[in-house]
């Protein structure tokens, strides 16, 4: 079955530095998603990618789908402290049965 | 506007009971999916449905059932809980039943099986 890949499971980052996660999947996919979690909340959804190299940014935060349809990178620049939280990759492969799948999620912290 | 939004937000049961879930979409919104999120993993598809009708479901056992209203409100049924259905239970809506449409979560119900 379709997997998503997400490592390290925790980044510890100094506020003012910008950090990159990266996600990858044995399978392509159609549509790369990336989401935030906060505790005790449902996922939110950061960014939105439908074709093959698009790179999209919404404010500090900047995704790219990646040219083989399996991984996908998201930039958070200039962190600060509310960007705590957990970031989830996510995909979709629009084929029979397909679903949105997610990668396990990577904890973010941020150091003031 | 409201969110989607899910009760109860919290329940505890114990193992061989029976839970139902209740959902409320995003006003407009046809379609309903469901996920389980079990503690330190990302959320696993459950069902989604549109227009009423089931349009996916994921690896679950059939003691998973779920139904959507005319109204596009959605409840998801588990029976014979067991330990290991402890799980935050994601409701998600999308204007259409497309794979692609963004979903938007809810708050979450937060399931003990004791």
């Amino acid at each position: 079955g379709q997997q998503l890949n997400q490592s390290p499971q925790s980044m510890f980052i100094q506020e003012g530095e910008d950090v990159s996660m990266n996600c990858t999947s044995s399978s392509i996919f159609n549509t790369w998603l990336w989401y935030k979690q906060d505790p005790g909340e449902g996922p939110v959804l950061l960014i939105a990618l439908y074709k093959a190299g698009e790179l999209t940014s919404n404010g500090r935060l900047t995704a790219q789908f990646g040219i083989t349809r399996k991984d996908s990178f998201l930039n958070i620049s200039a962190s600060i402290p509310s960007d705590v939280g957990i970031y989830f990759c996510a995909g979709v492969y629009t084929g029979a049965n397909s679903k949105l799948t997610f990668g396990k999620g990577i904890t973010l912290s941020v150091r003031p | 506007d409201a969110g989607v939004t899910q009760s109860p937000t919290h329940l505890i049961k114990t193992r061989g009971q029976q839970v139902t879930l209740r959902c409320s979409p995003i006003s407009g919104h046809k379609s309903v999916s469901w996920y389980q999120q079990v503690l330190g993993q990302g959320p696993q598809f459950i069902f989604q449905y549109y227009e009423k009708e089931e349009r996916g479901r994921g690896n679950f056992p059939d003691r998973f059932s779920a139904r959507q209203f005319p109204n596009y409100s959605s409840e998801l049924n588990v029976n014979a809980l067991l330990l290991g259905d402890s799980a935050l239970y994601l409701c998600a809506s999308s204007l259409g039943g497309r794979r692609t449409d963004t979903q938007y979560f809810g708050p979450g119900t937060r399931l003990t099986v004791l």
